[in-house]
């Protein structure tokens, strides 16, 4: 079967650094992507990976490795608007992308 | 602003009802899709639309019947619907359907009572 596991809430205090984990077992793979969503609103795109290793884009990084079907998604320097959920996602091939139920982050002064 | 645009934002129905979401996306983009996210559920893909035609029926149930007319819009016509369909439904679009971001409209938030 298809499956994505990401922790379902983490809390950080504003300023630290703060990782999110995520596994998946999936029949294909063309892909990881991360989303941010704030409640109410639409998940926006926020990295995307295909080969193993980290790729940093501001304070926001992601790692994966395919080998052992692992990514995390690395914020830095928190700020209180980075409180919201993150969705991990796999692109099993073609048209399907399989969604994590995401991880709701608490950020606290 | 992301360029893809969803109507009504909010709607309640009734189990005997017909109603009708719509999504349109401004980016250019040939690929859109229909996706319903339930509360602390993970987004769930229900169809996918590749240069006009559907490419993906995810197992959904027929009272949900999609239309896209072109590669701007999209509809989701509703039909007898229950209360288990209360959701969030989202569209998104991209490029092309391999391996490209996704760009989500604000959703539809449904109730069924």
């Amino acid at each position: 079967g298809q499956n994505i596991d990401q922790p379902t809430e983490m809390t950080a205090t504003e300023g630290a650094i703060v990782q999110i984990n995520c596994t998946y077992q999936t029949s294909g793979f063309n892909g990881l992507f991360w989303y941010q969503q704030h409640a109410g609103e639409a998940p926006t795109f926020l990295s995307y990976n295909v080969l193993d290793g980290l790729e940093e884009k501001g304070r926001f990084s992601s790692f994966l490795s395919r080998s052992k079907g692992y990514s995390y998604l690395l914020l830095k320097e928190l700020q209180m608007k980075d409180s919201a959920s993150y969705l991990c996602a796999v692109n099993t091939g073609g048209f399907k992308t399989i969604f994590g139920a995401g991880t709701r982050l608490f950020v606290k002064a | 602003e992301t360029g893809v645009t969803q109507t009504p934002r909010h709607l309640v129905m009734g189990m005997t009802n017909k109603k009708s979401l719509k999504c349109e996306q401004h980016l250019g983009h040939n690929a859109m899709y229909w996706y319903k996210q339930s509360a602390k559920k993970p987004l769930e893909l229900m169809f996918v639309y590749n240069f006009k035609e559907q490419t993906e029926n995810n197992s959904v149930p027929s009272r949900f019947s999609p239309e896209c007319p072109n590669s701007s819009h999209l509809f989701l016509h509703l039909h007898t619907l229950q209360p288990e369909d209360s959701a969030l439904y989202l569209c998104a679009s991209s490029q092309e359907a391999v391996s490209e971001t996704q760009y989500f409209g604000p959703g539809t938030r449904l109730l069924v009572l």
